[in-house]
């Protein structure tokens, strides 16, 4: 079946960097692309970007362009999400996200279990 | 970007009753790219509805998605135990994608 596991919890300053992993199984990894959401507290659900675990190719949305890095490594099955440039605004649970079909319009289908990523000095 | 206006934003029902939970958009959503999803607390989200109407794989037919253009609807027919949680509709047709603020459906 279909899983994905992201990293652990993460406490950050602000200004800091965070990079948050996310390990896929149960299909070829190179065949879907893994999109970033995130949840800040009372907010709605917001789409960061995707990544092409094939090409390494990868855009984000136009708020976190410029300080979001998504990369991946097909040795491990492991997609990153790496955010710079920490602020409180930027607290929130970060999920990966598995699309529903092998092009990049079918929308998402499957997440991991989220990582809390809380800024505070 | 588009904008996505659930509502209502809380919905008090009982089992057995049936939900109907509204999704407004400020534009067209291409071709219908609507989706719906479930999230219980601590939980990630469950896709629901696909392209505005479809299931997804082992989702009950007591969910079912329709509307275009701008208006979608999600019902569920009859409710669950299980199916008090919050459901937030997304677009996937523009990007950005775009999400819902979400409405909660609890126990009355």
């Amino acid at each position: 079946q279909v899983q994905l596991v992201q990293s652990g919890a993460e406490v950050k300053k602000p200004g800091a960097s965070v990079k948050v992993s996310c390990m896929a199984s149960g299909y070829i990894f190179t065949d879907y692309y893994i999109h970033w959401v995130r949840q800040a507290p009372g907010q709605r659900l917001e789409w960061m970007g995707w990544i092409n675990p094939n090409y390494d190719g990868s855009n984000s949305a136009e708020k976190f362009q410029g300080r979001v890095t998504m990369t991946r490594e097909t040795s491990s099955d492991t997609v990153y999400m790496e955010l710079s440039g920490l602020q409180s605004d930027d607290t929130a649970i970060y999920y990966c996200a598995r699309g529903r079909t092998k092009v990049r319009g079918g929308g998402i289908a499957y997440w991991g279990q989220g990582t809390l990523v809380t800024v505070s000095s | 970007e588009i904008v996505l206006t659930q509502s209502p934003g809380t919905l008090s029902l009982s089992p057995g009753d049936r939900a109907t939970l509204s999704c407004r958009a400020s534009q067209n959503v291409y071709r219908n790219t609507l989706a719906w999803f479930q999230q219980k607390p601590g939980q990630a989200p469950r896709l629901l509805i696909y392209g505005a109407s479809s299931r997804a794989t082992d989702i009950p037919d007591r969910f079912s998605g329709s509307g275009s253009g701008t208006d979608f609807t999600l019902t569920i027919s009859r409710l669950e135990p299980e199916d008090f949680a919050v459901y937030h509709c997304q677009q996937y047709g523009s990007s950005p994608w775009t999400f819902g603020q979400g409405t909660k459906v609890e126990i009355k």
